[in-house]
């Protein structure tokens, strides 16, 4: 029971364009969001945030947008760069605390 | 500063043995959450430790059991070892329960059982 879902597997970008990661979730009561990117035998790093008060947050180059309504979210990196190549989890929860992450998708940028 | 300590990196036990896995938290968090996460799979949560207790517990089985010591550091016991147990374990410090955005994770220690 898949409670979070990252539905691309791989992903492929020219450097300079935009990546677009994308997550579905079924449990309306996840009020906090993270993505998180992890570098094979490293463990994942966190990214960037929102809560379910918001629709859009951004740091730097990534930005994550929330659609509630449609339980999706998004994660834009622009522009995408090599060193941005890794993969990408998704995770939601209630109120921060136990996270559900979906299954990853590896992006890969292209120089 | 250290941040998120796993002990060891690598693992091959016998199934139907047992195992610990240790970690040892960033300075300064004091909440220890365990993950499996299979090849292929996201992270799954396991259990949380806080104040030396079992604040939270994910779909796993009784075999699997920790302890969190008074320094916040905290082991992850597997009995039994199953096959399908194979994976890699991560753990995750934050300070406090409601870690958010300060959920740190360590680099794992792979498991293999054969």
């Amino acid at each position: 029971d898949q409670q979070v879902k990252q539905n691309s597997p791989s992903l492929s970008v020219q450097e300079g364009r935009i990546s677009i990661l994308n997550c579905d979730y079924t449990n309306s009561m996840f009020d906090y969001f993270l993505w998180y990117k992890k570098y094979p035998a490293e463990g994942p790093t966190f990214l960037i945030s929102i809560s379910s008060i918001k629709d859009k947050n951004e740091d730097g180059r990534f930005t994550v947008f929330l659609n509630k309504s449609a339980k999706h979210l998004s994660l834009h990196i622009v522009p995408s760069q090599p060193g941005d190549s890794a993969v990408y989890f998704c995770a939601a929860s209630v109120t921060g605390n136990q996270f559900y992450f979906g299954t990853g998708t590896s992006l890969t940028v292209i120089p | 500063d250290a941040g998120v300590t796993q002990s060891p990196t690598h693992l091959i036990k016998t199934r139907g043995q047992q195992v610990t896995l240790r970690c040892s938290p960033k300075s300064g968090h004091d909440t220890v959450s365990w993950y499996q996460q299979a090849l292929g799979q996201g992270p799954q949560f396991i259990f949380q430790y806080y104040e030396e207790e079992e604040r939270q517990r994910g779909n796993f089985p009784d075999r699997f059991s920790g302890h969190q010591f008074p320094n916040y550091s905290s082991e992850l016991n597997v009995n039994a070892l199953l096959l399908g147990d194979s994976a890699l374990y991560l753990c995750a410090s934050s300070p406090g329960r409601f870690g958010g955005t300060g959920y740190t994770f360590g680099s794992g220690t792979r498991l293999t059982v054969v």
